[in-house]
Parts: structure tokens; C-alpha cells; sequence
């Protein structure tokens, strides 16, 4: 389940299961939007990105949705692996060249 | 492709001096470089915008005196933090855009000042 830590959320999935990360983005201007993955004392790893133009995009495991309407971003992330136990940010870009970055999410893996 | 890294990994200094961190785009010229601090458990906070051959542009409450940003060429950008402090200790990761709005990250900078 979730629970909310200090600064980072916290969703905890079973191996195997599929996981749900959630965003929700300040800025209506904003077009594009990018997942990243971090993992400790690493910099952001790039997971997938979306266009406003779209509500879907598939990757490799993994889905982001868009609802540009209540503003919300989500990555769902199939048949979670232990290596998957990162924290997840999302960012926004209203059309400058600067990223916004989410609170994040840390994702914990249980075996 | 699409490679950055960053110099050095890790550093610890004394209060008061000044340390330089280097952000360098392997495999690709970036016109923008970008500058975010990280304090644990927290989100990247953006600190500069980085443009080859002009001055940076640094985001509200970012001092710019403190924090010196050097884009000399479209592969380097520099970080030097001046008469650093413990509250200075952080996470320092670049980031470089090299055509249209996709940036990539470097692995990251940890400073730590005693």
C-alpha cells in the first residue's frame, strides 16, 4: 500500500504484481512529460516520456497515462522486479527548455 | 549516445573554501546545460540554466554569486561553489539538452562540506 513519509511517498508492491505510480502535474501549459527512475546516490535514469498530444504511450513494462483534465500523470510498471525498487519522479516542460520535477515516489519491491 | 558525466563523483572540503564540478556531454554538443540540487529525500530542485558562451540564468533564490556556472564550450559546464558551508552539503546533478527538449543526466555530484 502507500504510505507518506517525511518528504517521499512510499508504495510498496509484491514481485510479480503490477505497479502504479501517480503525478500530479502544477502547470496547465505543460506539453511534455518524462518519468525517471533514481536510484540511490545515482542521477535520474530516463524511463519514458508523453506529448500532450497523446493520453497513452507503452514502453517496455511500462505505461504512462495522461489526463491532461485534473492534470495527472501516472507510470504503471508490469510485473514488478526487485530492480524496479528506485524512486520515481515525474517532471513537466511548458514549452521553455526547463523540467519541473515531482515530489517523487519510492517504490519498494517485496519479495 | 547521449552521455554525460560529471567530475568528481564525490567531494568532501573544509567551510570556507570553494569547489569546482564539472559537467561534460560525451558523445554530443549541448547548446543548454542545467544545474539541480538534491537534498536527501527530496525532488530535483532546478538552481541554473547553463548556455554555451552567454551567462546563466539562475532560478529565484539561487544565489548566482555563490554558485558560479562557466558554459565555455558546448561539451563542459562548471560548478563552482565559493566559500562553501555545511548547509551547502548536497547532491549536485547536471543535466544537458541536445536537441529539442530531452535532457540527459549526469550521475551526479555528492558534496560535502565539514
Amino acid at each position: 500500500g502507500e504510505s507518506v513519509g517525511l518528504h517521499l511517498p512510499t508504495l510498496s508492491v509484491q514481485e510479480g504484481d503490477n505497479s502504479i505510480i501517480n503525478c500530479a502535474y502544477s502547470n496547465s501549459a505543460s506539453d511534455y512529460f518524462i518519468w525517471y527512475k533514481q536510484e540511490s546516490g545515482k542521477g535520474p535514469q530516463f524511463i519514458i516520456d508523453i506529448r500532450s498530444n497523446m493520453d497513452k504511450r507503452q514502453g517496455q513494462r511500462v505505461t504512462v497515462l495522461l489526463n491532461k483534465t485534473v492534470k495527472h500523470l501516472s507510470l504503471q510498471i508490469a510485473a514488478t522486479q526487485p530492480g524496479d525498487s528506485a524512486v520515481y519522479f515525474c517532471a513537466e516542460n511548458a514549452g521553455t527548455y526547463k523540467y519541473i520535477f515531482g515530489t517523487g515516489t519510492r517504490l519498494k519491491v517485496l519479495a | 549516445g547521449a552521455v554525460v558525466s560529471q567530475h568528481p563523483s564525490r567531494v568532501i572540503c573544509k567551510s570556507g573554501t570553494s569547489v569546482k564540478i564539472e559537467c561534460r556531454s560525451l558523445d554530443f554538443q549541448a547548446t543548454t546545460m542545467f544545474w539541480y540540487r538534491q537534498f536527501p529525500k527530496q525532488s530535483l530542485m532546478l538552481m541554473a540554466t547553463s548556455n554555451e558562451g552567454s551567462k546563466a540564468t539562475y532560478e529565484q533564490g539561487v544565489e548566482k554569486d555563490k554558485f558560479l556556472i562557466n558554459h565555455a564550450s558546448l561539451t563542459l559546464s562548471t560548478l563552482t561553489v565559493t566559500s562553501a558551508h555545511p548547509e551547502d552539503s548536497s547532491f549536485y546533478i547536471c543535466s544537458a539538452r541536445r536537441a529539442g527538449r530531452e535532457q540527459y543526466f549526469g550521475p551526479g555530484t555528492r558534496l560535502t562540506v565539514t
